[in-house]
């Protein structure tokens, strides 16, 4: 069993599209985040839950939203898609220490 | 805002040689993580130092965390090629930023047969 799995892993999309990643973790942890790599492979924390609580909303444009309807779910949802929205977007949960990644969505705007 | 700066960005070494990658924190850490990526793949933890001036061992890998706990370095003994990948260093914030992992830009490392 995947231990956080996203979907969907490739995400191509024109620009001005609304569009959403699910994210879902079995691990039983209460901390769930997301983030974004640039082609740089730089590793940005965008939001972070705690048991279905924002505690970590980084600096990110309101077209970004993140919902979690339970603890182990954390979606995101992404209005008005730019092309500077290309990235690979990580989930990842974490109990205290190390965090669980999940394979990344591939998300090309064109 | 706290920082946690990486260096070097890319390191090229050929399969036998030896290769350190640096961290530097802004601010005291709680602990400080890192994780492998390899190419294609997602960041997969490796370890957790605590302790200030700690050291541990994985077969050729070490890591260190520094006295003042700002500071760790991870160094990699006989290179092969399947330790081709980025690594990363994440410094675990303190106080009002407990919980938070601050993630450096990362190395990737390219090893030559």
């Amino acid at each position: 069993d995947t231990a956080v799995s996203q979907t969907p892993k490739y995400l191509v999309t024109q620009m001005g599209n609304d569009k959403s990643i699910k994210c879902e973790q079995n691990l039983g942890h209460d901390t769930m985040y997301w983030y974004k790599q640039d082609s740089k492979k730089f590793l940005k924390i965008m939001f972070s839950y705690n048991n279905k609580e924002l505690i970590i909303n980084e600096t990110v444009p309101n077209r970004f939203s993140p919902k979690s309807p339970d603890k182990a779910h954390l979606n995101l949802h992404i209005n008005s898609l730019e092309l500077g929205d290309s990235a690979v977007y990580f989930c990842a949960s974490s109990y205290r220490a190390e965090a669980f990644f999940g394979q990344g969505t591939r998300l090309t705007v064109v | 805002g706290q920082q946690v700066m990486q260096i070097p960005q890319y390191q090229h070494v050929q399969e036998g040689e030896d290769f350190t990658t640096y961290c530097n924190s802004s601010t005291t850490l709680s602990n400080i993580q890192w994780y492998k990526q390899r190419p294609g793949g997602h960041p997969v933890f490796l370890i957790q130092l605590v302790k200030s001036g700690e050291v541990k061992k994985q077969k050729r890998l070490t890591f260190q965390f520094g006295e003042a706990k700002k500071n760790s370095s991870l160094h990699i003994t006989a290179t092969q090629t399947t330790d081709v990948g980025t690594y990363f260093c994440a410094g675990g914030g303190r106080g009002s930023t407990l919980g938070r992992l601050y993630f450096g830009r990362g190395t990737q490392l390219t090893v030559w047969p």
